[in-house]
This record gives structure tokens, C-alpha cells and sequence, in this order.
């Protein structure tokens, strides 16, 4: 199957600083990439939709001016927390549609002091 | 809003034993199922699917009947194997997988030799 792959793997930041997960589809070309939350022993929740070359689709609830999301080609989406707070501590997953599929990258471990 | 539950776990189970996972969904139309898996330190997989009532999909000899009277999506392994062991989540999308997915909160499934 395809290969998505996020960077970094884990992260751990100060409070108020702002960190920038990388989401790429390494053999195949994506214009939708999506990127989700999972909490502890909860499922991963919906945070956005990115369509290259366009402004990303927040889910209700998540502010996208925390959760800044560019697309800027076929196989890049970037995730950025801005100022960051301990409450963003989260593991981040995002996929890329294609070949009608979803294929999810290995996930981002963020840790905000 | 659409919403998936399935069984909490984990789920132990020796192996050859036979396995099923709970899962039903509440949705507005006629969504798609999916189930997913994670092996640690990998990203979500796809392991099968269905897109309308009905439909059985398989892989891997895991089995999943898409159940519209009972709004059901529950996995099934007639003989399950240590390599089994993986986290599975339960999945729909209203849109046929173009758009997000929602979750359920996932099932830890441990396999004993």
C-alpha cells in the first residue's frame, strides 16, 4: 500500500512556543490530506480537511488559528500549533486519500510543558 | 452527528480461539464501514470495508457484514493469531471515505500463544 509519513515522530515544547508537524505522501499524490487528535483510550477525532492549494475545512469546535493547516503541494501537509498550551499535549495522526483509500501516517507524539 | 461505539477492551484471547468485535454506528444516510488496524509503532491500516447494506467485506481471513437493520459492522476471525495482536478500530465515513472519518474509541485485542 501507500506510504504516508509524519515528522517528527514525538515532540516536546514549552508553553506558548509553536511546533510544525510534517505529513507527506511519499509514493503518491494527494489533493485531500485530513488531520486527527487521539487522546488516551479515545478515539481519534476529525480536526480539519486540507485540499491542496486551498484553506483547509475545520471540524466544529477546533480553532484555526491555533491549528494552522498548509497544503502547499500533492504530497506536503503541514500542521502547525501555535502557542502551544499543556491542553495541546495530544498524539496527531493525519491521512491522504488516495486510490480511493485513506492511508494513515505513523502519528505525532506532542508534548507541551 | 454520526458516531461509532465499539467494544472496550482489551480482548484477550489465546490462540486459534475464535474473535469477534463489537461495533455499531449512528449515521444520517448511508454511510461506508471500515474497519482499521494499528500494530505498534505503524500507522492505521485498512483492513476491509463495505460500502452498502449487506456487503461482506474480508482480508486477512477477518470478516465484517455491513448490517443496515441493525446498524451493525461487527469483526469477525474464525481463528485468530498471536500476529493478530494490534489495536482495531471500527469506522464510518458518509461521504465513501472521501471525507473524514469518525472513529470508534478503538479495541486493544492481545493474543496468547
Amino acid at each position: 500500500g501507500a506510504v504516508v509519513s509524519q515528522h517528527p515522530s514525538w515532540v516536546i515544547c514549552k508553553s506558548g512556543t509553536s511546533v510544525k508537524i510534517e505529513c507527506r505522501s511519499l509514493d503518491f499524490q494527494a489533493t485531500t490530506m485530513f488531520w486527527y487528535r487521539q487522546f488516551p483510550k479515545q478515539s481519534l477525532m476529525l480536526m480539519a480537511t486540507s485540499n491542496e492549494g486551498s484553506k483547509a475545512t475545520y471540524e466544529q469546535g477546533v480553532e484555526k488559528d491555533k491549528f494552522l493547516i498548509n497544503h502547499a503541494s500533492l504530497t506536503l501537509s503541514t500542521l502547525t500549533v501555535t502557542s502551544a498550551h499543556p491542553e495541546d499535549s495530544s498524539f496527531y495522526i493525519c491521512s491522504a486519500f488516495g486510490n480511493n483509500e485513506q492511508f494513515f501516517g505513523p502519528g505525532t507524539r506532542l508534548t507541551v510543558l | 452527528g454520526d458516531s461509532v461505539t465499539q467494544m472496550e477492551g482489551p480482548v484477550t484471547l489465546s490462540e486459534e480461539a475464535f474473535l469477534t468485535i463489537n461495533c455499531t454506528y449512528t449515521a444520517t444516510g448511508y454511510p461506508s464501514l471500515f474497519w482499521y488496524v494499528q500494530y505498534p509503532g505503524e500507522g492505521l491500516q485498512l483492513l476491509l470495508k463495505a460500502t452498502k447494506a449487506d456487503d461482506k467485506g474480508s482480508n486477512k481471513g477477518f470478516e465484517a457484514t455491513y448490517r443496515k437493520e441493525t446498524t451493525s459492522f461487527h469483526l469477525e476471525k474464525g481463528s485468530v493469531q498471536v500476529s493478530d495482536s494490534a489495536v482495531y478500530f471500527c469506522a464510518l465515513a458518509s461521504g465513501g471515505g472521501a471525507d473524514g472519518l469518525t472513529f470508534g474509541k478503538g479495541t486493544h485485542l492481545i493474543i496468547q500463544p
